[in-house]
């Protein structure tokens, strides 16, 4: 049983388009986040939830949308898409929001905008 | 605002040699370290964590990494390299304070060669 899976694995589109990613956690955990991933491997952050409330919201352009309808789901929309939103983009969970936590991630999305 | 570095951009080693992978960081206050390791076209994966007490932290795989206040260092190590060791290895630091983020560096990439 995948323990933090998100859909889809690959999302290939043009500029312009809206898509959503969806992220869906089978292990209890009250948080969850939302990294992105550079063509350079470096990874940063864009949102965390606790308890389905945003409790991290970094400096990403209003065009990011997360929705949390329950504390096991973290779904990211876009809007208006551009090229440098190319990345991949992985949802994790850890059991709460404190700082030492551990983080499970899932296998990430591929989002390829032409 | 916390950071951490990765000097080595790869690190290549021999099996069953020793291997250690650097980190450095620069945080006010105190730090919880973690290090992950990414395998291709994989999610991060928790290898250890430093909180508090021994300098010397054991963790999956064999991994250990052992913390340095004075240096401001958590470099990674194991004793003998695994050839199924090659992997990317992200070390993160996180702010004791509640709210802070992890932060990530930009990753070493290790090759174990037969």
């Amino acid at each position: 049983d995948t323990a933090v899976s998100q859909t889809p694995k690959y999302l290939v589109t043009q500029m312009g388009n809206d898509k959503s990613i969806k992220c869906e956690q089978n292990l209890g955990h009250d948080t969850m986040y939302w990294y992105k991933q550079d063509s350079k491997k470096f990874l940063k952050i864009m949102f965390s939830y606790n308890n389905k409330e945003l409790i991290i919201n970094e400096t990403v352009p209003n065009r990011f949308s997360p929705k949390s309808p329950d504390k096991a789901h973290l779904n990211l929309h876009i809007n208006s898409l551009e090229l440098g939103d190319s990345a991949v983009y992985f949802c994790a969970s850890s059991q709460g929001p404190q700082p030492n936590e551990k983080l499970f991630f899932g296998s990430g999305t591929q989002l390829s905008v032409l | 605002a916390q950071s951490v570095a990765q000097p080595e951009d790869q690190v290549n080693v021999a099996e069953g040699n020793p291997l250690t992978v650097k980190c450095t960081y620069s945080v006010s206050g105190n730090p919880y370290l973690f290090w992950y390791v990414q395998y291709p076209n994989r999610g991060l994966q928790f290898l250890l964590k430093y909180i508090t007490g021994d300098n010397l932290v054991k963790g999956s795989y064999g991994f250990e990494a052992e913390f340095n206040k004075s240096q401001t260092s958590f470099h990674l190590k194991k004793p003998s390299a695994l050839v199924s060791d090659s992997a990317l290895y992200f070390c993160a630091v996180r702010p004791m304070e509640y709210g802070n983020k992890l932060v990530f560096g930009a990753g070493t990439i290790l090759r174990v060669k037969s």
